[in-house]
């Protein structure tokens, strides 16, 4: 499976925007790129994913580098409750995929008041 | 429609016990997958069942760990004689699909984990 770089932690004040960036050069044509958060105490939850167009839903969204190897999850306006460990998840459409997901460490936003 | 539950929330065995960790997916879900999570670390893979079947245990500890997920009933991730390292927090997920769909889709949705805690 293709590795992603993230940074370990970052910080964002309260009701502004939060740019979390991943690495992803080795990244292959069929390999999705997905977004998961753990907030603390609780399981992982779906945040967000795309292929090489930029994406928006309700939580996010995801901008991608035109050549794939980097992408950005956005939170246009981080809470209180958006401190979490947000990981970025590269995963392969190809039919040898069981599905599992491959957790890297994983960026730990704070949110400051 | 109840998420993925997960029981018990919390567990404490001592050294040489067995534990028990119980995954009941989302209705309709017949795909479950394990992970673990050790202190201060990330999460790990460690079994994937569909029903009746393990497909894909590459993440297990060869010795004392197992999984089971019947055709009726929770899955059940078994630990025999445990150890202090076996401390964690262990998540249970469930999935519609076995892989990604056309558009890429295959949300994996989490419980909220059993707290294993070994004497």
């Amino acid at each position: 499976d293709a590795k992603t770089t993230q940074p370990n932690s970052m910080e964002s004040n309260e009701e502004e925007p939060v740019h979390l960036p991943c690495n992803h050069s080795t990244i292959s044509g069929t390999d999705y790129i997905h977004w998961y958060r753990q907030l603390p105490s609780q399981g992982p939850e779906y945040v967000i994913h795309g292929l090489t167009s930029n994406v928006n839903n309700r939580m996010a969204s995801l901008a991608i580098a035109e050549d794939r190897k980097s992408s950005t999850l956005i939170l246009h306006r981080a809470t209180l409750r958006d401190a979490a460990v947000y990981y970025c998840i590269l995963r392969d459409r190809g039919s040898g995929n069981t599905g599992k997901l491959i957790f890297g460490q994983g960026t730990t936003l704070q949110v400051k008041p | 429609n109840a998420g993925v539950m997960q029981n018990p929330r919390h567990l404490v065995r001592r050294r040489g016990q067995e534990a028990r960790l119980r995954c009941s997916p989302m209705k309709g879900h017949s795909h479950v997958y394990w992970y673990r999570q050790l202190p201060e670390e990330g999460l790990k893979f460690m079994v994937y069942l569909q029903k009746e079947n393990i497909i894909d245990e590459s993440g297990m500890p060869k010795e004392r760990f197992s999984a089971e997920f019947p055709k009726e009933g929770p899955s059940i991730l078994r630990i025999q004689q445990v150890v202090r390292g076996d401390s964690a927090a262990y998540f249970c997920a469930s999935s519609l699909l076995a892989r990604l769909g056309r558009d890429g889709y295959n949300e994996q949705f989490f419980g909220p984990g059993t707290r294993l805690t070994v004497l």
